[in-house]
């Protein structure tokens, strides 16, 4: 069955230091892999996405994720966090022989401590 | 950019009666939208796939009769809680994908549903 596995509940960095938030997926075709962000009480917002081609894909904010086939991963990182990070990030993959179904991991609550 | 706008954003409301959400796209036709659930401090859970002009597909455990679900046109789908009783207290977030089959998920900003 297919699965995204967050690791870190919870992870606290202090503001302008690096940020990698982990992400594993078991899945058997080729992945569509995706970052969201939630600030508390709203929706999801699109970060970034990886369908194919580069391993290396960009987002918005500054943030970045690289499609890592070998370790089934795909970690987020950014490399001087704001206060304004502060929030809940999901990964997901989806499930496109199913119309764009998606599977979200447990999230991690990120803190910025100034 | 591609926007889903949800309403109401906040809704208590007593034990036993009905409650709808609807989800909209704003400025793109949406034939399929997806309705999640997240508990506190959880991840999103998918309940359903609205599909425009037919059946919703539920995904295994949700009770159909408990959420209705209607998408009437290529913008709304909606989502009733029927007869709602206190576990149903949740937040509901829709989404809708912009183009077709690969293309990411918008997501409306979510419903806090309180039944007390």
């Amino acid at each position: 069955a297919q699965s995204v596995t967050q690791p870190d509940i919870h992870i606290t960095v202090s503001e302008g230091a690096s940020l990698e938030l982990r992400c594993n997926y078991s899945y058997g075709a080729t992945p569509y892999l995706f970052w969201y962000v939630q600030s508390p009480g709203q929706g999801l917002q699109l970060l970034l996405k990886y369908f194919s081609g580069d391993t290396l894909v960009q987002g918005i904010k500054g943030f970045e994720a690289e499609f890592k086939r070998s370790q089934s991963s795909f970690n987020l990182r950014k490399p001087s966090v704001h206060w304004s990070d502060a929030a809940e990030y999901f990964c997901a993959v989806g499930l496109m022989e199913y119309g764009n179904k998606l599977v979200f991991g447990a999230g991690t609550i990120l803190r910025v401590k100034s | 950019g591609a926007v889903v706008s949800q309403h109401p954003s906040r809704v208590i409301c007593k034990s036993g009666t009905s409650v709808k959400i609807e989800c909209r796209s704003l400025d793109f036709q949406a034939t399929t939208m997806f309705w999640y659930r997240q508990f506190p401090k959880q991840s999103l859970m998918l309940m359903a796939t609205s599909n425009e002009g037919s059946k919703a597909t539920y995904e295994q455990g949700v009770e159909k009769d408990k959420f209705l679900i209607n998408h009437a046109s290529l913008t709304l789908s909606t989502l009733t809680v029927t007869s709602a009783h206190p576990e149903d207290s949740s937040f509901y977030i829709c989404s809708a994908p912009e183009t077709g089959v690969g293309s990411p998920l918008h997501f409306g900003n979510g419903t806090r549903l309180t039944v007390t």
